[in-house]
């Protein structure tokens, strides 16, 4: 069975401060894809980044950067300077190889105090 | 841009209603989902479709019923509503042929409905 874990359910920073995300998920697959979205106050699910299994690559896009680690099965997801409008809940996502599902984690509210 | 658009931000409707959640894209795409999203819970897959006409159960269909008879709209059927189908709806699109690949579902601003 799959599973994603983001085990901090709320996270609390003053803007400027560097903040990340943690996505640990579970699969026995070797071909997989994860994700990450970020929901504002407004409700949109905003698609952020994909990254396959086959491809361990750090991404980084701007004040955002991603690290995944096949070893310890984690996807992490860091907010360099953050800043209000990051303020958001955060999703991450894990879909199967040959399959139409993503599974969720339950979200970190994030919250940017200015 | 793709665009998924969901035909009400908020609904209010009585116990016993036939309710109907409509959702249109507009980028060609294969797959529609719809998804409920409860505190607590997170986001939890309702139905999906994978091309039209055809439809398939996701993680809790009781309740719940859909309809895709064109290939942009995907609508959602709450049969005979009740009050623990009070929740925030949101339809998502993705360009998965066959469900391979890591194209990414695009999902709509939600429906927020209230059942009373």
């Amino acid at each position: 069975a799959q599973k994603v874990t983001q085990a901090q359910t709320e996270i609390s920073v003053v803007e400027k401060e560097d903040v990340t995300l943690d996505c640990v998920y579970e699969t026995r697959d070797t071909t997989y894809y994860l994700f990450w979205y970020k929901q504002p106050p407004s409700g949109e699910l905003v698609f952020l980044i994909r990254r396959n299994s086959f491809d361990e690559q750090n991404e980084i896009s701007g004040r955002y950067s991603w690290n995944f680690q096949k070893s310890t099965s984690s996807f992490n997801f860091t907010i360099t300077a953050s800043q209000v409008v990051d303020s958001a809940v955060y999703f991450c996502a894990l879909k199967r190889g040959s399959n139409y599902k993503l599974t969720f984690g339950k979200g970190t509210l994030l919250t940017v105090n200015p | 841009d793709v665009k998924v658009t969901q035909s009400s931000r908020y609904l209010v409707k009585r116990t016993g209603e036939k309710v109907f959640l409509e959702c249109v894209q507009d980028m060609d795409h294969e797959n529609m989902f719809w998804y409920r999203q409860d505190p607590g819970l997170g986001l939890r897959l309702i139905y999906f479709s994978y091309d039209v006409k055809m439809k398939e159960k996701g993680d809790i269909p009781e309740g719940y019923s859909v309809s895709r008879e064109k290939k942009e709209r995907f609508s959602l059927i709450l049969e005979s509503a009740s009050t623990n189908q009070t929740s925030m709806y949101l339809c998502a699109s993705s360009l998965m042929k066959g469900g391979r690949g890591n194209q990414p579902q695009h999902f709509g601003d939600g429906t927020r409905l209230s059942i009373l």
